[in-house]
């Protein structure tokens, strides 16, 4: 059974950069045929996608955040990470990373971590 | 490009059936049959329900189905139960890589 797990700082300054990592267990990130991508939600409002990885490093984002975010891979480690520079209060959210079970774009995101809240505050 | 419309709340009485509406444009919903639809109780990570418009992952309930029509796209809810009552995302392939969520409906069982 495949299984995400969020983990970084949960408390951030502005202007600071959040680094987050997703931890993937039960299954090779490298050994098949899928994305993994990073999506978010501020408090009571709705997702947002951040961006999706293949585990060769081939990377797609979300046009608005794209100046600002990072995603890279690890396979000697099987997990992925988000970095998201100069971050602002409009930050704040819960993190997911999550499995997007194909190659293309008719797949969808399958697995879902539990998601990680990050609040930026000075 | 701005998120997905969707109503921001439906309600049903146990047993009827509910239909959330997702309204994208000519560029994404309207051009690609690769839309998706995640339940998100509350405190819980959203799960998939719906994926390429109209299937359904092994394990979800035949009495949730999606169809699209021009830059619409619906999820219906039949045979309404308590543990529906959660919040329903649709999403999008918008083209150029890019993807969209909606803004999500929360739906009520009475």
């Amino acid at each position: 059974q495949l299984h995400l797990q969020e983990s970084g700082p949960g408390l951030l300054k502005p202007s600071e950069t959040l680094s987050l990592i997703c931890s993937v267990s039960g299954g090779s990130i490298d050994r098949s045929n899928y994305y993994w991508g990073w999506i978010r939600q501020p408090p009571g409002k709705g997702l947002e996608w951040i961006g999706n990885i293949f585990y060769i490093g081939s990377a797609y984002q979300n046009p608005s955040l794209k100046s600002r975010v990072t995603i890279s891979v690890d396979t000697s480690k099987n997990q992925f990470s988000l970095r998201l520079s100069s971050v602002t209060a409009a930050d704040t959210a819960v993190y997911y990373c999550a499995r997007w079970f194909g190659s293309s774009w008719e797949d969808a995101f399958d697995i879902w971590g539990q998601g990680t809240m990050v609040t930026v505050s000075s | 490009q701005s998120a997905l419309t969707q109503p921001p709340s439906a309600s049903g009485s146990p047993g009827q059936s509910v239909t959330i509406s997702c309204t994208g444009t000519r560029s994404d919903v309207g051009a690609y049959d690769y839309v998706s639809w995640y339940q998100q109780h509350p405190g819980k990570a959203p799960k998939l329900l719906i994926y390429k418009v109209t299937q359904r992952p092994s394990g979800v309930p035949d009495r949730f189905s999606g169809s699209k029509s021009a830059n619409t796209a619906s999820l219906t809810v039949s045979g309404l139960q308590a543990e529906d009552e959660a919040d329903y995302y649709c999403s999008s392939y918008a083209g150029g890589n890019n993807f969209l969520f909606g803004g999500g409906t929360n739906l009520t069982v009475l």
